[in-house]
Parts: structure tokens; sequence; C-alpha cells
């Protein structure tokens, strides 16, 4: 079984510039979530996805970053403009609405902003 | 809400050693906990969890961990400890469906 797949691993932007990241869940399961991990901390959740709704986007700091996961699969995050301080390393994990309902995470992409 | 404490920055074992990561957690309810391990530049790795049932769980890679509600912790153990456990540890409870992670803790085997 395939894992949560994103793109790119690595990133290095200007700052003011827009960066986008993409995600593709692990097949049939419904619930996807972008975490931002600072280096030496824990990750922190930014979105949550069911399906196609974002349910939990509390934590999303909506005047710069935005997300979307059209037709409840593949799911995009976006900065716009990037600032210094969103350097940071962006994971995409995924979970089935069944209990015990692990998450199970990407790779991550490691972006920095210059 | 529902939050992890892992007291340890560090952990330093000689290989074949027992290896103890501890963790200690908040809750109001029951606990759903985590262990996940990240090897440098790559993703979070599942390696167990406990929802109910037995207090000791058994994960991957030889990986186990104690439950043990009157001390409200969660250690994570192996008996005897490889080069290649080498990582960083993140404890985690679920909160609502969100994951609250700790700080991590860096774990060196020494050969």
């Amino acid at each position: 079984e395939a894992g949560v797949v994103q793109s790119p691993r690595y990133k290095i932007i200007e700052k003011k510039q827009p960066v986008a990241f993409w995600c593709n869940p692990i097949s049939g399961h419904n619930t996807l979530y972008w975490y931002l991990q600072n280096l030496g901390q824990g990750p922190e959740l930014l979105i949550r996805y069911e399906n196609e709704e974002a349910v939990d986007d509390s934590q999303l700091p909506k005047d710069r970053f935005s997300a979307e996961r059209l037709k409840g699969v593949d799911s995009t995050l976006k900065i716009q403009p990037a600032e210094l301080g969103d350097s940071a390393v962006y994971l995409c994990a995924s979970s089935s609405r069944i209990p015990p309902d692990t998450q199970y995470f990407g790779p991550g992409t490691r972006l920095t902003v210059l | 809400a529902q939050s992890v404490a892992q007291p340890e920055d560090q952990v330093n074992v000689a290989e074949g050693n027992p290896l103890t990561v501890k963790c200690t957690y908040s809750v109001s309810g029951n606990p759903y906990l985590f262990w996940y391990v990240q090897y440098p530049n790559r993703g979070l790795q599942f390696l167990l969890k406990y929802i109910t049932g037995d207090n000791l769980v058994k994960g991957s890679y030889g990986f186990e961990a104690e439950f043990n509600k009157s001390q409200t912790s969660f250690h994570l153990k192996k008996p005897s400890a490889l080069v290649s456990d080498s990582a960083l540890y993140f404890c985690a409870v679920r909160d609502d469906y969100k994951l609250s992670f700790g700080a991590g803790t860096t774990v060196t085997v020494r050969a």
C-alpha cells in the first residue's frame, strides 16, 4: 500500500514570494491533515479535511495561508506571500474514519524562506 | 485541552541496552495515546498506540509501551536498542480529531 505522498520535498524561496505544497493521501482515507513542524518541536495542526470539507481550520493563518482539497482526494496548501518565519517543515497526514483512525504522515516539505 | 509532556530532551544508551523514552499525559476522559518516530529528513512513522485494553502495547520494530493510568504515563520501551534506533521520538495524544504532540526526545544509541 502506498503511503502519503508529498511534493516538493524541499523548497527555497525569497520572502514575499508565493509557494504551494501538494499532498496525495493514502487511498481510501477520507480525512486529511496539514501540520506545521518548526525545528526542534512537535507538529502542530493547521487544517483538517473530511472529504472536501475543511472541518477545522482554526489554526490556519488565513491572511496568508490557504488550502483546498478538490474532489476530496489530493490537497494543496498555499502561502502567499511567504515570510521568513514560515521556514519550517509542512507535513501532510491522512486517516480513515474507521476507528482507531491512526494518522499516517508523509515525508514532509522543508520550506526555507530567504 | 489534552496534552503530553516528554521530560527528556535527549536519551543516550549503548547498543544492546534497554531503551526507555518517557511520556506523561494530561487528559479529560479516556486517553488515546500514540508514539511516532522521525528519522532525519523523513516524516513521522507510526510506532504504536493505546486506545483501550491491555496496558502493555506492542508496536513496530520491537518497541512496546506501557500505559499507567495512576501515574498518567505512557513510556516507550525497547529491551535491546540498536544503533539504527537513533532518531527523534514523539509522544502524542488525540485531542478531538487532531494530535497534540510532545516536544520530542532525541535518542542516540552508541555502538
